[in-house]
């Protein structure tokens, strides 16, 4: 166990609608990553928190955002899904802002979209 | 862009065999190398990663090496058991803005007994 949680589980809802996962970093962690695996494209990074505030980008759909709250736990809002959308979803936390401190992944939310 | 070639793709060995998976990267400023087991239905674990400042590093039956100067990273398991099966991912730290770790695309691991 990582002690990274991610809610839900699994996720089955149809094209065009909206869904938002959920993911509570580590006690003490101040970074949370959110990672997209699919089979044809592998882990990819979307979008990095600190502290509350957006610290970095990787291919992230503008149809998809993300927050991270005061409790520091964080949310991935993904709009207007199409079935490519379907996929793994993970969340990761680190204690630091750098990608060169240790991430520890959640268990992951699995999207289906029909 | 930046990207983290791994090899082989799949991997078969017997069990007590040792296996080594290789990852080569882009980007030469990279200082961080994690590797990452994951099973069926979970999420990746860390299981070793090296720093830019070490060449290699061990962990009881796993080993990681690092040749900067070639821009690879390797991943050694000395005898493997039929619990080492999964699938394994490097990873890269890029360090510009925008871009965290930057992954490879696995290597599935089968241990028979």
């Amino acid at each position: 166990d990582s002690g990274v949680t991610q809610t839900p589980k699994h996720l089955i809802t149809a094209t065009g609608q909206r869904v938002t996962l959920r993911c509570s970093p580590r006690s003490g962690d101040l970074s949370v990553y959110w990672y997209q695996q699919s089979l044809d494209q592998g882990l990819q990074f979307l979008i990095q928190y600190y502290n509350g505030e957006e610290r970095a980008k990787g291919n992230i759909l503008e149809r998809f955002s993300a927050q991270q709250f005061p409790d520091l736990h964080s949310e991935l809002n993904l709009s207007s899904l199409e079935l490519g959308d379907s996929a793994l979803y993970f969340c990761a936390s680190s204690v630091g802002v750098q990608p060169i401190y240790e991430q520890y992944f959640g268990p992951g939310t699995r999207l289906t979209v029909t | 862009g930046e990207n983290v070639e791994q090899h082989p793709s799949t991997l078969s060995v017997q069990e007590g065999d040792s296996a080594v998976i290789k990852c080569t990267y882009s980007d030469s400023a990279s200082n961080y190398f994690p590797w990452y087991k994951q099973e069926l239905g979970k999420g990746p674990q860390l299981i070793i990663d090296i720093r830019s400042n070490v060449g290699e590093k061990k962990d009881q039956r796993i080993a990681v090496t690092l040749n900067k100067t070639a821009k690879h990273f390797s991943l050694h398991i000395t005898e493997t058991q039929p619990e080492d099966s999964a699938v394994y991912f490097c990873a890269a730290s890029f360090n510009q803005a925008g871009t965290a770790l930057i992954f490879g695309k696995g290597t599935t691991l089968s241990v028979s007994s």
